[in-house]
């Protein structure tokens, strides 16, 4: 069974330029989530999609932040513009079933914004 | 509201030595607890998790953690440090309604030979 995968793996941009992150969750997972890490921090969750629906995007910064996911699969995290402050891995993971099953997540896109 | 905290950004033990990781959590509701571990430049991956059901966790790599919830811990233990364990690893806890993960600052486990 394949895993969650995500892409670009690594991203350099200068700030003000747009950037976007792909997701394909693992199949069958209805729920994915996108989080945010920064450096020697844990995941900060962004955004959580149940199906097609974003249940949970309190913690997007909406200004600049947009996100979709279309069908109910494969998402899209996008920043425009990015500012140096963005720098950081963006991490997405998918759920199965209910809310104990485990999360598990893609590598992530490593986001340098200079 | 709920929280995680993990005593110690940097442990150091020896190969084969004892591993133990702590994480404490806060939390109002019966929590669900979690440990992540993340290698160099990949995603987390789950070793384990407490659902409710035996307070002492079993999981991947030869990694157990016991619930505790007269002191609320989760620590993670490894009776014999391998090199191969040299990672990040992350605490989280889950409840309430919607059963969002909160994470902790995580651990970052450094093996001498």
């Amino acid at each position: 069974e394949a895993g969650v995968v995500q892409s670009p793996r690594y991203k350099i941009i200068e700030k003000k330029q747009p950037v976007a992150f792909w997701c394909n969750p693992i199949s069958g997972h209805n729920t994915l989530y996108w989080y945010r890490q920064n450096l020697g921090q844990g995941p900060e969750l962004l955004i959580r999609y149940e199906n097609e629906e974003a249940v949970d995007d309190s913690q997007l910064p909406k200004d600049r932040f947009s996100a979709e996911r279309l069908k109910g699969v494969d998402s899209t995290l996008k920043i425009q513009p990015a500012e140096l402050g963005d720098s950081a891995v963006y991490l997405c993971a998918s759920r199965a079933g209910t809310s104990t099953d485990t999360q598990y997540f893609g590598p992530g896109t490593r986001l340098t914004v200079l | 509201a709920q929280s995680v905290t993990q005593l110690g950004s940097h442990v150091s033990v020896s190969e084969g030595a004892l591993v133990l990781l702590r994480c404490n959590y806060s939390s109002s509701v019966p929590p669900y607890l979690f440990w992540y571990v993340q290698y160099p430049n990949q995603g987390l991956q789950l070793l384990l998790k407490y659902t409710s059901a035996a307070t002492l966790v079993k999981g991947i790599n030869g990694f157990e953690a016991e619930f505790k919830k007269s002191e609320t811990s989760f620590h993670l233990t490894k009776p014999s440090a391998h090199m191969s364990d040299a990672a990040e690893y992350f605490c989280a806890v889950s409840g309430g309604s919607n059963y969002q993960l909160i994470w902790g600052a995580g651990t970052k486990l450094i093996i001498k030979p």
